[in-house]
């Protein structure tokens, strides 16, 4: 039962447009959301969270969006540079479960030039 | 260290034979996790040890899997008897007391035949 669902495995962008990627989770519990990014033969690294509390966050290039009654989050990354392609993981945790993520299966990105 | 080291980076095992991956956590982190990938899937959490308390063991597959943390930093998965549906790369992670942003080793690729 994948909880944390990214329907798109990839997606190709060219270099200054918006890249826009998609996730959907089911469980009503989930109250933080965050966004990780992984490169070839490397751990993840964190890239942007959100609270259930907002709809909203921003950080540089990168912007997570949270519709919560859709149970659906996106992440935008306007300009795209080729250095952004890699996979995006979305990942949730409960409340009070801080240290248990879920993750989705992710989605590969590349930006083209 | 600077960040979260693993080892072996790779191992080619056969099949019913015991394996033990290491984690170096980052110095100062007081929480480390487990998780593995196995091909096309998303991240999937093991186990997660947070100072001295009892370690949260809920994601362990079965009782073939087992992981010990000595002296509050060094961790090591042991998987008894290994399967071939136990290759996946196997991560680790660190983060400072109970927390969402986590920070992944590389992994260690285990490929049972």
């Amino acid at each position: 039962d994948q909880q944390v669902k990214q329907n798109s495995p990839s997606l190709s962008v060219q270099e200054g447009r918006i890249s826009i990627l998609n996730c959907d989770y089911t469980n009503s519990m989930f109250d933080y959301f965050l966004w990780y990014k992984k490169y070839p033969a490397e751990g993840p690294t964190f890239l942007i969270s959100i609270s259930s509390i907002k709809d909203k966050n921003e950080d540089g290039r990168f912007t997570v969006f949270l519709n919560k009654s859709a149970k659906h989050l996106s992440l935008h990354i306007v300009p795209s540079q080729p250095g952004d392609s890699a996979v995006y993981f979305c990942a949730a945790s409960e409340i009070g479960t801080a240290s248990k993520l879920t993750f989705g299966t992710g989605t590969r990105l590349q930006v083209t030039l | 260290g600077a960040g979260v080291s693993q080892s072996p980076s790779n191992k080619v095992t056969e099949k019913g034979k015991d394996v033990e991956l290491r984690c170096d956590p980052i110095s100062g982190h007081t929480a480390l996790y487990w998780y593995r990938q196995s091909l096309g899937q998303g991240l999937e959490f093991l186990i997660y040890f947070q100072g001295n308390s009892a370690p949260d063991k809920s994601g362990l597959p079965s009782d073939r899997f087992s992981a010990e943390r000595t002296g509050g930093s060094v961790s090591t998965l042991t998987i008894q008897r290994t399967q071939q549906e136990d290759s996946a790369v196997y991560l680790c992670a660190s983060s400072l007391g109970e927390a969402n942003v986590l920070t992944f080793g590389a992994g260690s690729r285990l490929t049972v035949l």
